[in-house]
């Protein structure tokens, strides 16, 4: 039983196209995040969701767009794709729960490549 | 704001021997402390963490303690494996959840 999954694993396309990305989480957790990868394993948090609602949004591009249909599945959107958004996505979840402790439990990834 | 720095790497070394990887952090308040691990091809796992100062983190015969004073959480094991041949991140979060930042990863080689 995988408890963050994401899809696809591999995603190859071309500049300009639209794409998405899926992640769905079966730990009850009401928290999910997306973070990129670059190229030299540094990790940058994107967006986090809490209960449909959007608590963080970092300096990313608007051609991004988390959409969260329930609290078990957050999806990520991209729009006119550049060639810099090649990377790895990671999808995360975590439970809030009012402490300092929350640990995050990532998804596998996905590697995008805009050619 | 709140960052997290560890060591540069690449990290190579031999079966068997003592390691260390370095990480401080700068937060505002009082964070909790991560150490993940990534495996080729591999999302993030959490290896161990400290909630609190002095705590003392541990898992797989890896160590870290949280010093408040140093504001440091480095990562030790005795005695490395080729197994053990990943990237490590280091993180913090703090204002529940609301802020979780990772340091930029120590590649780690064990050679046989």
């Amino acid at each position: 039983d995988t408890a963050v999954s994401q899809t696809p694993k591999y995603l190859v396309t071309q500049m300009g196209n639209d794409k998405s990305i899926k992640c769905e989480q079966n730990l009850g957790h009401d928290t999910m995040y997306w973070y990129k990868q670059d190229s030299k394993k540094f990790l940058k948090i994107m967006f986090s969701y809490n209960n449909k609602e959007l608590i963080i949004n970092e300096t990313v591009p608007n051609r991004f767009s988390p959409k969260s249909p329930d609290k078990a599945h957050l999806n990520l959107h991209i729009n006119s794709l550049e060639l810099g958004d090649s990377a790895v996505y990671f999808c995360a979840s975590s439970q809030l729960s009012g402490t300092n402790t929350d640990t995050q439990y990532f998804g596998p990834g996905t590697r995008l490549t805009v050619l | 704001g709140n960052s997290v720095t560890q060591m540069e790497g690449p990290v190579t070394l031999s079966e068997e021997a003592f390691l260390t990887i370095n990480c401080t952090y700068t937060a505002t308040g009082y964070p909790s402390l991560f150490w993940y691990v990534q495996y080729p091809g591999e999302g993030l796992q959490l290896l161990l963490k400290a909630t609190k100062a002095d705590d003392k983190g541990s898992n797989k015969g890896f160590e870290a303690t949280y010093r408040k004073e140093t504001t440091s959480f480095h990562l030790e094991k005795g005695s490395v494996q080729v197994s053990d041949s990943a990237v490590y991140f280091c993180a913090l979060m703090e204002n529940y959840g609301q802020n979780f930042v990772f340091g930029p990863g120590t590649r780690l080689s064990v050679l046989p």
